[in-house]
C-alpha cells in the first residue's frame, strides 16, 4: 500500500520560470492538503481540496499560487514567476473521507530551490 | 502570531531516561492536538494525539498530557532510544480534530545519546 507519493523530490528553478508540484495521495484518500516549510519554520497549512474542489485556501498566497485536485491522476500545486522567497519544502498529505486529524498521512516533500 | 509555541528548539537526553518536549498554545478554540516526528528529509510522521476532553493518552512509551486551563500539552518518552532523535512538531486544530488544518508549532530537535 503506497503512501503519499510527491515528485519532483527536488526542483530547481530560475527567477519568474514556473514550478510545478505533483502529489498522489495514498489509495483511498480523497482529501488532499499542502503545506509549505520555510527554511527555520514549523509547517504553514496552504490548502485543502477534494477531488474537483478547494475546500479552504485560506493559506495560499494571493498571487502566483494555484493547485488543482482533479477527477482523474495527482494533485498539483502550481507557482508561477518563482521569486527566491518561494524557496521550501512542501508537503502533500492526504486522508480518507470524514477522517479525522490522527489520519492525515503526509508526503515526503518536494524541496523547491530558485536560484 | 504563533497560535502553536514550542519554546525550545533543541533537547538532549540520554538513553533510557525521559523525554519532555513541551508545547503552548493561545487559541482557546482548538480542541484537539498531535504531535508528529520528522526526520531530516522526510515527511512528517503522527505520533500521538489528545482530545481537549482528555488530560492524557498514552500509547506505548509515549504519552501526552493536557492542561487546557494553561493552554499547555507535553509529550513524554519514556524510555528514550536513540531511534527517537528527531524533530517533533506539536499540531492543534478546532472543532475536534475534523477541521484537517493543522496549525504547527516550530519543532524541537530531540537528541537521544547513547
Amino acid at each position: 500500500n503506497a503512501g503519499v507519493m510527491q515528485n519532483p523530490r527536488h526542483l530547481v528553478r530560475r527567477r519568474g520560470q514556473e514550478a510545478r508540484l505533483r502529489c498522489s495521495p495514498m489509495k483511498g484518500h480523497s482529501h488532499v492538503y499542502w503545506y509549505r516549510q520555510l527554511p527555520e519554520e514549523g509547517l504553514k497549512f496552504m490548502v485543502y481540496l477534494q477531488k474537483e474542489n478547494i475546500i479552504d485556501e485560506s493559506g495560499m498566497p494571493k498571487e502566483r499560487f494555484s493547485a488543482e485536485f482533479p477527477k482523474e491522476g495527482p494533485s498539483i500545486l502550481r507557482i508561477q514567476q518563482v521569486v527566491r522567497g518561494d524557496s521550501a519544502a512542501y508537503f502533500c498529505a492526504s486522508s480518507p473521507s470524514g477522517g479525522a486529524a490522527n489520519t492525515i498521512y503526509f508526503g515526503e516533500g518536494s524541496w523547491l530551490t530558485v536560484v | 502570531d504563533q497560535q502553536v509555541k514550542q519554546n525550545s528548539p533543541s533537547l538532549s537526553v540520554q538513553e533510557g531516561r525521559i523525554s519532555i518536549l513541551n508545547c503552548d498554545y493561545t487559541n482557546s478554540m482548538f480542541d484537539y492536538f498531535l504531535w508528529y516526528k520528522k526526520y531530516p528529509a522526510e515527511g512528517p510522521t503522527f505520533l500521538i494525539s489528545i482530545s481537549s476532553i482528555k488530560d492524557k493518552n498514552e500509547d506505548g512509551r509515549f504519552t501526552v498530557f493536557l492542561n487546557k486551563s494553561a493552554k499547555h500539552l507535553s509529550l513524554h518518552i519514556v524510555p528514550s532510544q536513540p531511534g527517537d532523535s528527531a524533530v517533533y512538531f506539536c499540531a492543534a486544530s478546532e472543532n475536534a480534530g475534523n477541521n484537517r488544518k493543522l496549525i504547527w508549532g516550530l519543532g524541537t530537535s530531540l537528541a537521544v545519546n547513547p
